[in-house]
């Protein structure tokens, strides 16, 4: 149980194009869903908050209309790169929080790996 | 702010011997915190948590991690390890709003 899915795996675009990601949770609900990104050798920085059918909650820094992010059901969260340039090249994961499970773990994604040429 | 530190860029152990991955955090109030292993382009798998409870907890793949209060510490452990077990390695502290806050992350070289 607890499984997190991430389409596409990986991804190659060209600049100025936009690039859409999408996050499920396959075996339960998640109201809230976390957006992460992450270079190489480093660690995950959060970006945003999904929380379903509400808008998302944006970390400081982070260009919400650049990084476009829907959460229209308690199984799916978007991520949708806007206008994408070779600097929004990165690895960016996705976790939804599973309530049912006791504390409210967070479950993760196996990451999107994006590349802009 | 929650945060975590780990001290250790990288850790090189020889198969078969322990394995301890640092690490320290500052919170205010009860610490929630986490470790999880990363392998090459994957995302983050769970390893273990402590919330309250037993100073000692155990995990997943034989790892277990030691909550030291006084040190403010939340170190990793496995008594020998494998091969296997070269990944990059994160500690994590939840905040109240159930964000992670990840510490750098540390390499982990077993050779054979």
């Amino acid at each position: 149980g607890a499984v997190v899915s991430q389409h596409p795996s990986w991804v190659i675009c060209k600049s100025g194009t936009s690039v859409k990601i999408e996050c499920r949770s396959l075996d339960f609900q998640a109201t809230t869903m976390f957006w992460y990104r992450q270079f190489p050798k480093q660690s995950l920085m959060l970006m945003a908050t999904s929380n379903e059918g509400s808008k998302a909650t944006y970390e400081q820094g982070v260009e919400k209309d650049k990084f476009l992010i829907n959460h229209a059901s308690l199984t799916l969260s978007t991520l949708t790169v806007t206008s994408a340039h070779p600097e929004d090249s990165s690895f960016y994961i996705c976790s939804a929080r599973n309530q049912l499970a006791g504390v409210s773990e967070q479950f993760f994604g196996p990451g999107t790996r994006l590349t802009v040429l | 702010a929650q945060s975590v530190a780990q001290p250790e860029d990288q850790v090189n152990v020889a198969e078969g011997n322990p394995l301890t991955v640092k690490c320290t955090y500052s919170v205010s109030g009860n610490p929630y915190l986490f470790w999880y292993v990363q392998y090459p382009n994957r995302g983050l798998q769970f390893l273990l948590k402590y919330i309250t409870g037993d100073n000692l907890v155990k995990g997943s793949y034989g790892f277990e991690a030691e909550f030291n209060k006084s040190q403010t510490s939340f170190h990793l452990k496995k008594p020998s390890a494998l091969v296997s077990d070269s990944a990059l390695y994160f500690c994590a502290v939840r905040d109240y709003d159930y964000k992670l806050s990840f510490g750098a992350g540390t390499t982990v070289t077993v050779r054979a």
